[in-house]
């Protein structure tokens, strides 16, 4: 069964049109994170949560938010997308605690802008 | 210069063949690595850590090298199943992973 669930798998959207993304989790793990992956490059991370306390990376867009109200779900908005943020967007999961360690992804959300 | 850099290949090998790959990082404040396995658009999944004495899973070892920062991976009796992108990653600490942009690997029969 699937531990880190993403809704939407496919998402298309108007430029300038904001979207919302979700994941959820059933392995109660303490940290949660969003990447954006393009084609062909690496996973960039975004954001991650450990619990409630939010990070997030210094060179990410004022466009992206991303809201944890509890510990199973978490929400990534794009609040204007462009056409530069088409992207899959990967949620991942893992335990905290010294270190990172394994990290659980969800299958992504693949955004298309129009 | 990126943080985790990698050969991007491709590597075209036959079904049988060793293959390597190396990754190069920065920041020597990294303090752990791993390998993942991503499949043509598909997420991507962990396939082992790095640890400095090496560490083999079957057909797989890895290596990590702290002093001229590389790690690498060697896969021993290519199989048409291995066929992916294997990223090179790097944990700094405070939960901040970093990916490198993959190598890619075809096995062909």
């Amino acid at each position: 069964d699937a531990m880190v669930i993403q809704n939407p798998r496919y998402q298309v959207t108007q430029f300038g049109k904001p979207v919302t993304l979700s994941c959820s989790q059933t392995l109660n793990h303490n940290v949660m994170y969003w990447y954006q992956q393009k084609s062909s490059q690496a996973p960039k991370l975004l954001f991650h949560y450990y619990d409630k306390d939010f990070n997030n990376e210094a060179d990410t867009p004022d466009n992206f938010q991303s809201r944890r109200p509890n510990t199973s779900f978490c929400f990534l908005d794009i609040r204007s997308p462009g056409l530069g943020d088409a992207a899959m967007y990967l949620c991942a999961t893992s335990r905290g605690g010294g270190g990172t360690g394994e990290l659980f992804f969800g299958e992504g959300s693949r955004l298309t802008v129009l | 210069r990126k943080e985790v850099e990698q050969d991007p290949g491709p590597f075209n090998v036959p079904e049988g063949a060793t293959v390597a790959f190396n990754c190069t990082y920065s920041n020597s404040a990294s303090q752990s690595f791993f390998w993942y396995r991503q499949d043509c658009r598909k997420e991507p999944k962990l396939l082992m850590s790095v640890y400095s004495s090496g560490n083999e899973d079957g057909r797989f070892t890895a290596q990590l090298n702290r002093a001229s920062q590389y790690i690498s991976l060697l896969i021993r009796d290519s199989k048409l199943s291995d066929s992916a992108t294997y990223l090179c990653v790097k944990e700094n600490g405070g939960f901040k992973t970093i990916f490198g942009a993959g190598t890619r690997l075809f096995v062909k029969a």
